[in-house]
């Protein structure tokens, strides 16, 4: 396996279930990002880990609770989920160098998920 | 305003150019960025430029930076079926703050 990849590709839930969302790299980078896409709606960025280490939590409601064992895998844990949170989940990876340039995120291809 | 602009829809013929133009909304961004994002498939880097530049060319691709109107242009060359997607521009705030992309069609 190479890159970034996410399981399962494609989720179908009910509000009371509970679910999670693995994502693993595979690049040797140390941040990893949980982004939500919806239809014609900028990604928006959920939560961001720093090697392991939480950095940014971007208002998500508490049904959403990121776990990152470490600095490979990722992981969205749902629960109570409402149907305004079906979207595409995408997750990233990055290489943050202390005061460095660029820093390109590699996406994963993606969960879609539908919350009925 | 807070948000990265992208008109939503642009639709060429095969071979023609297209632009894909995207307003962005701090002066400061360091680095702007696009992304292509195939169906089905995340996010790709195609290419980024560095807030000192004006140009930067990579094949097919140009990226034009107007600072000082805040505006960012991807032009594909010799536009292919292949190339349709959606695009993303994005600016590092501290973190990527992406515009809401721009569905390329291209028509044989």
């Amino acid at each position: 396996e190479t890159g970034v990849t996410q399981t399962p590709r494609h989720l179908v839930m009910g509000m009371t279930n509970k679910k999670s969302l693995k994502c693993e790299q595979h690049l040797g980078h140390n941040a990893m990002y949980w982004y939500k896409q919806s239809a014609k709606k900028p990604l928006e960025l959920m939560f961001v880990y720093n090697f392991k280490e939480q950095t940014e939590n971007n208002s998500v409601p508490s049904r959403f609770s990121p776990e990152c064992p470490n600095s490979s895998h990722l992981f969205l844990h749902l629960h109570t989920l409402q149907p305004e949170d079906s979207a595409l989940y995408l997750c990233a990876s990055s290489q943050r160098l202390a005061g460095g340039p660029v820093e390109t995120q590699y996406f994963g291809p993606g969960t879609r998920l539908l919350v009925l | 305003g807070e948000d990265v602009e992208q008109s939503l829809f642009l639709s060429v013929r095969e071979g023609d150019s297209s632009v894909i133009n995207c307003t962005y909304t701090d002066s400061s961004s360091t680095y702007l960025y696009w992304y292509k994002q195939e169906p089905g498939a995340g996010l790709q880097l195609l290419t980024y430029i560095f807030s000192n530049m004006d140009m930067k060319q990579d094949q097919r691709l140009t990226v034009l930076l107007n600072k000082k109107d805040k505006h960012l242009s991807l032009r594909i060359a010799d536009t292919q079926t292949g190339d349709s997607a959606i695009y993303f521009c994005a600016e590092k705030r501290g973190k990527l703050i992406f515009g809401q992309g721009t569905e390329l069609s291209v028509k044989p």
